[in-house]
C-alpha cells in the first residue's frame, strides 16, 4: 500500500516566478484536499477536490493560485509569480467519503 | 468559527514519565476530532479519530479521549522515539467536504 506522494518534496524559487506542485493520493480515494503550514503553526485549509470536481477553495487561496485535478486522479497546485509569503509546506491530504484525511510529505517551497 | 487550541505549546519529559497533552475545541457541530503525530519535515501521520464524547482509542503508549469540550492525549512511559509535534484537527459536521481545523500542536522532546 502506497501512501499519498508529493513532488518535489523542495522547491527553491525566485520571487515572480511560477511553479508547480503535483499530488498523487492513495489509489481509490475519491477525495483530495491541499493545505498549507507555516512554521510553527498548525496546516491551514485550501481547497478541495470529489472526484475530478473543485468543491470548495480557501480564502487564503489568492487568484494567483490554481488547483486541477485531472480524471480525478493526481492534482496539480500552481502558484504563479510567486512571492515571499508563499514560503511555506504544502501539503496535500486524501481520503474515502469524509472521514480521516491521509497526508503526504509537503512540498517545501522558499521563494527568495 | 471553528477553533482549536492545543496546550502546552512544547513539553519535555523524562523518558518513562508519563503526561497528557490538552486539545480544547469549540465547532459548530463536531463530526470528528482527530490527532495526528508530525516528525520535522515530513506531513502528519494519523493516530486516532474520536466521534463522540466519551470515546477513548490506545495505540502503544498512546491513549486519546474526548469529552464535549476537549480532547486528552496520554502518553504512558514515553520513550525517546515518541519525540514528535502533536497535532489536534477537528471536523465540522456542518460543511459538506470535510476540511481539518487544526491547533498549532504541541512538541514534545523525551529524554533518555
Amino acid at each position: 500500500d502506497t501512501g499519498v506522494s508529493q513532488d518535489p518534496r523542495h522547491k527553491i524559487t525566485k520571487r515572480g516566478q511560477n511553479v508547480t506542485f503535483r499530488c498523487d493520493p492513495i489509489s481509490e480515494h475519491n477525495r483530495l484536499y491541499w493545505y498549507r503550514q507555516t512554521l510553527g503553526q498548525g496546516p491551514e485549509f485550501l481547497t478541495y477536490f470529489q472526484n475530478e470536481a473543485q468543491l470548495e477553495k480557501s480564502r487564503l487561496l489568492s487568484d494567483r493560485f490554481s488547483a486541477e485535478r485531472p480524471k480525478g486522479s493526481f492534482s496539480t497546485l500552481e502558484i504563479q509569480r510567486t512571492e515571499q509569503g508563499d514560503s511555506a509546506m504544502y501539503l496535500c491530504a486524501s481520503g474515502v467519503g469524509g472521514d480521516t484525511q491521509y497526508f503526504g510529505p509537503g512540498t517545501r517551497l522558499t521563494v527568495l | 468559527e471553528d477553533q482549536v487550541t492545543q496546550s502546552p505549546e512544547a513539553l519535555r519529559l523524562q523518558e518513562g514519565e508519563s503526561s497528557s497533552l490538552n486539545c480544547s475545541y469549540t465547532v459548530s457541530g463536531l463530526r470528528g476530532l482527530f490527532w495526528y503525530r508530525q516528525d520535522p519535515g515530513k506531513g502528519p501521520e494519523f493516530l486516532f479519530t474520536l466521534y463522540s464524547a466519551g470515546e477513548e482509542k490506545e495505540k502503544e503508549r498512546l491513549k486519546a479521549t474526548l469529552t464535549k469540550k476537549e480532547s486528552f492525549l496520554h502518553i504512558t512511559a514515553p520513550k525517546p522515539e515518541d519525540s514528535a509535534t502533536y497535532l489536534c484537527a477537528v471536523q465540522a459536521s456542518n460543511t459538506g467536504f470535510q476540511k481539518l481545523v487544526f491547533g498549532t500542536g504541541t512538541r514534545l522532546l523525551v529524554s533518555p
